[in-house]
């Protein structure tokens, strides 16, 4: 069975600082992989995904995240976050070729921004 | 605005009590997923719908059912409701359904249960 593992449940970090935001999935077959962030009170928004090819993926407000197949990794990562960037972030798998294509979630990390 | 659109956005119940939770997806979109969310077992799928029929299930109790209607907005009954029941849930929906295509999640519906 698929799982997502992301590693820190907290991460604080100073505005304009970079972050990286870790996961891991385990899976025997070839997956799509997706972050989504939630604002308080509010829904899961996507941030970016990989289906196939280059293995960096680029998404919005200035993240990227880089797929490595060989440590079955996707980590998030932003070279300089705002206060705004405040979160929860979810990372999130699905198996390719099945019928059914429901998200299998890690348990979050939350993005703390101070000044 | 995701375009996915949820109801009620609050709901407080009692224990044993039954309620429905109405989700419609966005314009176009075939197939609606309900998830659940809680403190102790974080988001958990719950079932996937594709244009009328059932496509997947999750851990979805058996006191829950779902279904997706000619119109494609799809309802969540839970029955015989109990304290752990409480948590939010979200509804999300994608163009196809297939695993490529991003899914686009609503506000959810927080569910209260005394």
């Amino acid at each position: 069975a698929q799982s997502v593992t992301q590693l820190d449940s907290q991460v604080p970090v100073f505005e304009e600082a970079p972050v990286e935001l870790r996961c891991n999935y385990s899976s025997s077959v070839s997956v799509y992989l997706f972050w989504y962030v939630q604002y308080p009170n509010q829904g899961l928004q996507l941030l970016l995904k990989y289906l196939s090819g280059s293995t960096l993926v680029k998404g919005i407000n200035g993240f990227e995240a880089e797929f490595n197949k060989s440590q079955t990794s996707f980590h998030l990562r932003k070279p300089s976050v705002h206060i705004s960037d405040t979160a929860e972030y979810f990372c999130a798998v699905s198996e390719r070729g099945q019928a059914g294509t429901a998200l299998i979630f890690g348990k979050g990390t939350t993005l703390s921004v101070s000044s | 605005d995701s375009g996915v659109t949820q109801t009620p956005k609050h709901l407080i119940t009692a224990t044993g009590q039954r309620v429905t939770l109405r989700c419609s997806p966005r314009s176009g979109d075939l197939s609606v997923y309900w998830y659940q969310q809680s403190l102790d077992q974080g988001l958990q799928f719950l079932i996937q719908y594709y244009n009328g029929e059932e496509r997947a299930k999750g851990n979805i109790l058996e006191r829950f059912s779902a279904q997706q209607f000619p119109d494609l907005h799809s309802e969540l009954n839970l029955s015989s409701l109990e304290l752990g029941d409480s948590a939010l849930y979200f509804c999300a929906s994608s163009l196809t359904g297939d695993g490529h295509q991003p899914q686009h999640f609503g506000d959810g519906t927080r569910l209260s249960i005394l």
